[in-house]
C-alpha cells in the first residue's frame, strides 16, 4: 500500500462527455503526476502538479486539464471524450522535487469510452 | 532522459534468483536508474533506484555497472507474486516524468 487513494475504480462514459478523476496523494507529499496507460503500452505522462501549479507537462491536448488543492490533492478532468481516451488513469505522488525523490503510485482509475 | 533497452519476456523459476537486465548506454552522470513493476491492472509499484554504486533493500538489489551504461535487478528468491512487467527508467529526477517504455514481463514458474 503507497496511501495513494484514487477514485472512482471503474468508469464508463460516452463519446463526447466530460470526465473527472480524483487522487489523494500519500500524507507529506506535495507533487503530483498523472498518467496515462492505453492496454499493452507502459504509463504515458500527462503532467505534474507540485504546490498547486502545473509543473510540466506531456504530449496531451488542452481537452485533459487539472487541479491541485492546498491539501495536495489533485483531479483531472478530460473534456471531449474520444473512444482513445479508454485507458488506466495513474496518479503518482512525492514528497517534493529533489533528485532522489520517488513517486508512489495509486491504483488507477480505469476509464472505458463508449 | 536517457532511453533503456530491456527484454521483452523472461522466465524464472520459483525460489530462483531472477536478473532482469537494462541498458542504458546513453545515460548521464547525473541520472538515476529507477525500477519499477506493475502487476497486471495494478499501480505501478516502486522496487529502487540507484546513481553509481550497487544498492540493495527488502525487495531486490540494483547493480549498475562501472560505466553505468547498463544494470541489473536482481529479486534474489522470486515467488510466483513477482510476475509483473518490470519497467528500467533513467531520470535526473525520481520525483519528475517518468518515461516508461514496454518493460520486462517476468514470468515465474512453479
Amino acid at each position: 500500500e503507497t496511501g495513494v487513494t484514487q477514485s472512482p475504480t471503474h468508469l464508463i462514459k460516452t463519446r463526447g462527455q466530460q470526465v473527472t478523476l480524483r487522487c489523494s496523494s500519500q500524507s507529506g507529499h506535495n507533487t503530483v503526476s498523472w498518467y496515462q496507460q492505453a492496454l499493452g503500452q507502459g504509463p504515458q505522462f500527462i503532467f505534474q502538479y507540485y504546490r498547486e501549479e502545473e509543473n510540466g507537462r506531456g504530449n496531451f491536448p488542452p481537452r485533459f486539464s487539472g487541479l491541485q488543492f492546498p491539501n495536495y490533492s489533485s483531479e483531472l478532468n478530460v473534456n471531449a471524450l474520444e473512444l482513445d481516451d479508454s485507458a488506466l488513469y495513474l496518479c503518482a505522488s512525492s514528497r517534493g522535487q529533489g533528485a532522489r525523490e520517488t513517486q508512489y503510485f495509486g491504483p488507477g482509475t480505469r476509464l472505458l469510452v463508449l | 532522459d536517457a532511453k533503456t533497452t530491456q527484454p521483452t519476456s523472461m522466465d524464472c523459476a520459483e525460489g530462483r534468483a531472477a536478473n532482469l537486465p537494462c541498458n542504458h548506454s546513453t545515460i548521464s552522470g547525473n541520472e538515476y536508474v529507477y525500477w519499477y513493476r506493475q502487476i497486471h491492472s495494478q499501480g505501478p509499484q516502486y522496487i529502487i533506484h540507484g546513481l553509481k554504486n550497487n544498492e540493495t533493500n527488502e525487495m531486490a538489489s540494483l547493480i549498475i555497472t562501472e560505466d553505468r551504461k547498463s544494470s541489473t535487478l536482481i529479486l534474489p528468491h522470486a515467488t510466483l507474486r513477482d510476475t509483473a512487467v518490470y519497467y528500467c527508467i533513467v531520470t535526473v529526477q525520481g520525483a519528475q516524468k517518468l518515461v516508461f517504455g514496454q518493460g520486462t514481463r517476468l514470468t515465474i514458474n512453479p
